[in-house]
Order: C-alpha cells, then sequence, then structure tokens
C-alpha cells in the first residue's frame, strides 16, 4: 500500500500558460500532502503543505497566487502553476501522508519545461 | 547557512569498497532523521530511518550523534545497483513532519 501518482509525468509548455499537475494517493487517504519542487543538482525545497479541506501553508518565498494549490479530496490534490516563465522549468515532486502518520509517500514526480 | 548540509560528492568507488557519507543539521529542534535514495530523474526513496543508537539494515548502517547534530551512513560491500544520490533528511515535531533535504551525495559504483 501507500502508493501515489502524479500526472503529467512531464510536460512542455510555453511561456504564459498555466499547467496543472495532480497528485494522488491510489490506496490511502492521504489528509497532508506536499509539494516540493528541486532544481538539477539541488535538493527537494519544500513549497507548501496542504490539509485536505483547508488552504496550503505556503513556505516563504513560493507566491501563492503562482502556485496554486487545492486539495479538496483525500486522496487528490493538485498543483497549477500559473503564467508559467522559463525558470519555473524544474521538477515538482508531491508527498502524501496518512491521518496521524508521519511517513512521507512521494509520487513520481513531473518535469515541466517552459519553452 | 543550509539546514542540513552534505558533501556533494562526486563518490566514485569500486565494487565492493566501503563508503560513508557524513551529514550536519543546524536545527537542533529537529526530531527525525532519515536517509533517502533518489536516483536520476526519479522520486526519492526512504533507505532507512536513523537513531542515536544506530541501526543496521543488510549492508546500511546510520548512525546520529544529537550532541554534534552530525549523521552518517555507511554502504559495506557496495554494489553497481547502489549507485544513486543519497539524501539526508531532517524532520521537524509536530503533526505536519516537515521533511528538510539535504542537496544530496552522489555515489557512483564502478565494476
Amino acid at each position: 500500500g501507500a502508493v501515489v501518482s502524479q500526472h503529467p509525468s512531464w510536460v512542455i509548455c510555453k511561456s504564459g500558460t498555466s499547467v496543472k499537475i495532480e497528485c494522488r494517493s491510489l490506496d490511502f487517504q492521504a489528509t497532508t500532502m506536499f509539494w516540493y519542487r528541486q532544481f538539477p543538482k539541488q535538493s527537494l525545497m519544500l513549497m507548501a503543505t496542504s490539509n485536505e479541506g483547508s488552504k496550503a501553508t505556503y513556505e516563504q518565498g513560493v507566491e501563492k497566487d503562482k502556485f496554486l494549490i487545492n486539495h479538496a479530496s483525500l486522496t487528490l490534490s493538485t498543483l497549477t502553476v500559473t503564467s508559467a516563465h522559463p525558470e519555473d522549468s524544474s521538477f515538482y515532486i508531491c508527498s502524501a501522508s496518512r491521518r496521524g502518520g508521519y511517513e512521507q509517500y512521494f509520487g513520481p514526480g513531473t518535469r515541466l519545461t517552459v519553452t | 547557512r543550509k539546514e542540513v548540509e552534505q558533501d556533494p560528492g562526486p563518490f566514485n568507488v569500486p565494487e565492493g569498497a566501503t563508503v560513508a557519507f557524513n551529514c550536519t543539521y543546524s536545527n537542533s529542534a529537529s526530531q527525525s532523521f532519515f536517509w533517502y535514495r533518489q536516483d536520476c530523474r526519479k522520486e526519492p526513496k526512504l533507505l532507512m530511518s536513523v537513531y542515536s543508537s544506530g541501526n543496521e539494515d543488510g549492508r546500511f548502517t546510520a548512525q546520529l550523534n544529537r550532541a554534534s547534530q552530525y549523521i552518517s551512513l555507511l554502504i559495506r560491500d557496495s554494489k553497481l545497483s547502489d549507485s544513486a544520490t543519497y539524501l539526508c533528511v531532517a524532520s521537524s515535531s509536530g503533526s505536519a513532519r516537515q521533511l528538510t533535504f539535504g542537496s544530496g551525495t552522489q555515489l557512483t559504483v564502478l565494476p
């Protein structure tokens, strides 16, 4: 158990467009989901933490109006990169944890390239 | 200063070698610690948790020194399949249990 999927696995979009990335927990209820971003040869950086049914908590320096996070159900969270620019090109990874659980289960990541 | 610091490597070792990775963390309030493994263009996967008493899982041994805020990972009899980036991770307390990742140490095991 504890499988997390992400869709799409990779996406190329033009500058100025918006891209939505889905994160799903396939076999458990994820009360908390996390969104990370990883640039080449760098660490995973936490962007935001979202609890089901409430607004996401964004890390310092992450624009909440640019990176829209929705966690409307216990199995789905979405990250929308609005008005994407080339500097938003990165590897976006979500993770999910169960109610009361401490382990995070990671999705396979989404590679975003903005041209 | 980064919250979790690692030697980025790369470490290139022959098959069968023993290799050790070190990591330091700056947040003394960190509660839990882990080593993750990340293959190229893949998500990180939990390798093992790290305890003060030291813990071993097959060829892997992890150690935590809270006084020095230092974490280590030892890999014995390294295999080609051990080639990956190893991420040192600290976790905060509280229900959110946010993870703070080091930038990783790259290991290549050579035939």
